[in-house]
């Protein structure tokens, strides 16, 4: 099956800790996104690749960060800096201007 | 810049009437746009997508939205809800900067479907 892969579905995080979010596409697509996901909000994007080794910050980067060493794959880091990072985070990826969705990874505080 | 409203934070219809989803956007030119449905605890899903062909869009599940300039909307309708159509919707609106196509996302309008 073509697609997204995110993983895990739901991720604890004590304090101090930083986390790392999975994201893996079997798409062929150059471009990649995080996204995050506040209840009653719509999508803020944290970073985006438009192609291998090459990343952007994007609205809200600041306590994240992102590495895009395959084409297949762009994992996001919640760093200790975060300090508010319970949230819903979706990941993306696009041909042209039309962006697919992952299923989504919960992250929640300990 | 590109903005999206979506007019209604929450809309409440019975199984088999009319389904209405308002989205007004602001565009200093001639914008894509896109619908998206969530479930709840998923991903989005493409629901359908204006590129500046025929301004009667069709989606998937029987949704379609009409694109008019004049009155920068891009509303989304179905003939007969179902059940199933519960579920949190965003219209999105493409912003292409320096060959990245950043989209902008209304805050949500969620669906509920009643017997």
């Amino acid at each position: 099956d073509g697609g997204i892969t995110q993983s895990p579905k739901y991720l604890f995080r004590k304090e101090g800790q930083n986390v790392t979010l999975s994201c893996e596409q079997n798409l062929n697509h150059d471009a990649m996104y995080w996204y995050r996901q506040d209840p009653g909000q719509g999508l803020r994007l944290i970073y985006y690749s438009q192609i291998v080794n090459d990343f952007q910050k994007g609205d809200i980067a600041e306590g994240y960060s992102v590495s895009r060493e395959k084409k297949e794959s762009f994992p996001l880091t919640v760093t200790s800096a975060q300090k508010n990072p319970t949230a819903f985070y979706l990941c993306a990826s696009s041909a042209q201007e039309t962006q697919y969705f992952g299923p989504g990874t919960r992250l929640l505080v300990l | 810049a590109q903005s999206v409203t979506q007019l209604d934070s929450h809309v409440s219809v019975s199984e088999g009437t009319p389904v209405l989803l308002r989205c007004n956007y602001s565009s200093s030119y001639s914008p894509s746009l896109f619908w998206y449905v969530q479930h709840p605890n998923k991903g989005l899903q493409l629901l359908l997508k204006y590129t500046s062909a025929a301004t009667l869009v069709k989606g998937i599940n029987g949704f379609e939205a009409e694109f008019k300039k004049s009155e920068t909307s891009f509303h989304l309708t179905k003939p007969s809800a179902h059940m199933s159509d519960a579920a949190e919707y965003f219209c999105v609106v493409s912003d292409p900067q320096g060959g990245y196509n950043k989209l902008i996302f209304g805050a949500g309008t969620r669906l509920a479907v009643h017997p």
